[in-house]
């Protein structure tokens, strides 16, 4: 079965400083991979997929197929970026495999 | 429009009941799927019905059951609930296909004492 890591349970970042949330997954061919995030008391909901290449609220991230990641970064945090993080991908037809989640607090 | 909408968002049962969760898809969307979230833990995948039609199923005891009908709107049951059976089940619904976007529920919140 196809896996999805995220190495930190807590990351804490101050305000202005820049955010680099982690993901690797398990090698299998082309992945399709996706940044989830659920805001306080809001639902889960899609914040970028790799195909798309685009930048969402300031976040990016790059599929690194040598390196098996996709991790998520932003140049400069703001307080409204404090969420739940999970980096997921397809598995077969549309089953999502999700990491286990990272909690991003950004401190003023 | 409402997003995909679940019923109810809380739930207390006892061991050994059995549940029905309802979710309703985005209108439009065809492809309804289920998952368990334990506490500290990423969404797990359970269910994928698309078309009225079973297209996929985790690593989930035959306790749990589901079912998709015409209107696409799906139920997901579990019988002999055990304790930890107990999480946070959320569906999504997406128009059909690979490379669509998921649109998650707020989830229901099941309790088992």
């Amino acid at each position: 079965a196809q896996r999805v890591t995220q190495p930190e349970k807590l990351l804490s970042v101050f305000k202005g400083a820049p955010v680099e949330l982690k993901c690797n997954y398990s090698y299998s061919g082309s992945p399709e991979l996706f940044w989830y995030v659920q805001y306080s008391r809001q639902r889960l909901q899609l914040l970028l997929r790799h195909i798309s290449r685009e930048s969402i609220k300031g976040f990016t991230a790059d599929l690194n197929k040598g390196e098996t990641s996709f991790h998520l970064k932003k140049p400069f945090a703001q307080e409204e970026d404090s969420a739940m993080y999970y980096c997921a991908r397809v598995e077969g037809a549309q089953k999502l495999v999700f990491g286990q989640g990272t909690r991003l607090t950004i401190n003023p | 429009d409402a997003g995909v909408t679940q019923s109810p968002t809380h739930l207390i049962k006892t061991r050994g009941q059995q549940v029905t969760l309802r979710c309703s898809p985005i209108s439009g969307h065809k492809s309804v799927s289920w998952y368990q979230q334990v506490l500290g833990q990423g969404p797990q995948f359970i269910f994928q019905y698309y078309e009225k039609e079973e297209r996929g199923r985790g690593n989930f005891p035959d306790r749990f059951s589901a079912r998709q009908f015409p209107n696409y709107s799906s139920e997901l049951n579990v019988n002999a609930l055990l304790l930890g059976d107990s999480a946070l089940y959320l569906c999504a619904s997406s128009y059909a296909g690979k490379n669509t976007e998921a649109f998650f529920g707020q989830g229901t919140r099941l309790t088992v004492v």
